[in-house]
């Protein structure tokens, strides 16, 4: 069975720190992690990453993929108050074709 | 509308009653997903749809839940005799494949 274990499950910090976010994962026949943004009920795409080491970014937020150890961080630099959120980590293997989700990183920016 | 829809937004309902909850993907996109999150958890697959394939139904939790799409479209999610165990947010998620899914604002669905 696929697994997502994220980490921390909570992290509290300052506007203006910069935060790591962790995703380990088992699944078989990889083909992709996901990393989405949920604010309220629906969660937002951030990042797709297939090949191990190729950081993608997006303004302040980059994410990268080690497909050796079976992990991807996502971090968020200079962060704000409207990073707060659950950022959530998900994988799709070739065998499913269903997206299995980790439970999520609750993040919340104090100003 | 340019993204996908759900209805209704919230919906309270007495332990023992059946519910409709639907999901329109947007237009083109031949996948579709149903998925729950309770309160504090991650997401949970519940059906995929892809095409006019045979639906996965390997992540629905007991044969209370059905679901069913429409002409490749519209899709609705059933849940018979509700139980208090049943209240989540319930998402639809679709895409014109399984990478690069667009959420729905999902429903909210309380059974007392």
């Amino acid at each position: 069975e696929d697994k997502v274990v994220q980490s921390p499950l909570s992290l509290v910090v300052h506007e203006g720190d910069t935060v790591t976010l962790n995703c380990s994962y088992e699944v078989t026949n990889f083909r992709s992690l996901l990393w989405y943004k949920q604010e309220k009920k629906a969660p937002t795409f951030l990042f797709m990453l297939t090949s191990s080491g190729i950081e993608k970014k997006s303004g302040r937020l980059s994410s990268i993929l080690d497909k050796k150890e079976l992990f991807s961080i996502l971090n968020i630099t200079a962060t704000q108050t409207g990073d707060s959120a659950v950022y959530l980590c998900a994988v799709l293997g070739r065998r499913n074709e269903k997206l299995t989700f980790g439970t999520g990183t609750r993040l919340t920016i104090i100003p | 509308g340019a993204g996908v829809s759900q209805s209704p937004s919230n919906k309270v309902t007495e332990k023992g009653k059946d519910v409709e909850l639907r999901c329109d993907p947007i237009s083109g996109h031949t996948a579709l997903y149903w998925y729950r999150q309770s309160l504090g958890q991650g997401l949970e697959f519940l059906i995929y749809f892809q095409g006019n394939s045979a639906p996965d139904k390997s992540g629905l939790p007991s044969d209370r839940f059905s679901a069913e799409r429409t002409g490749g479209s519209v899709s609705t999610l059933t849940i018979q005799r509700t139980q208090q165990e049943d209240s989540a947010v319930y998402l639809c998620a679709t895409g014109p494949y399984q990478e690069t899914q667009y959420f729905g604002p999902g429903t909210r669905l309380l059974v007392l």
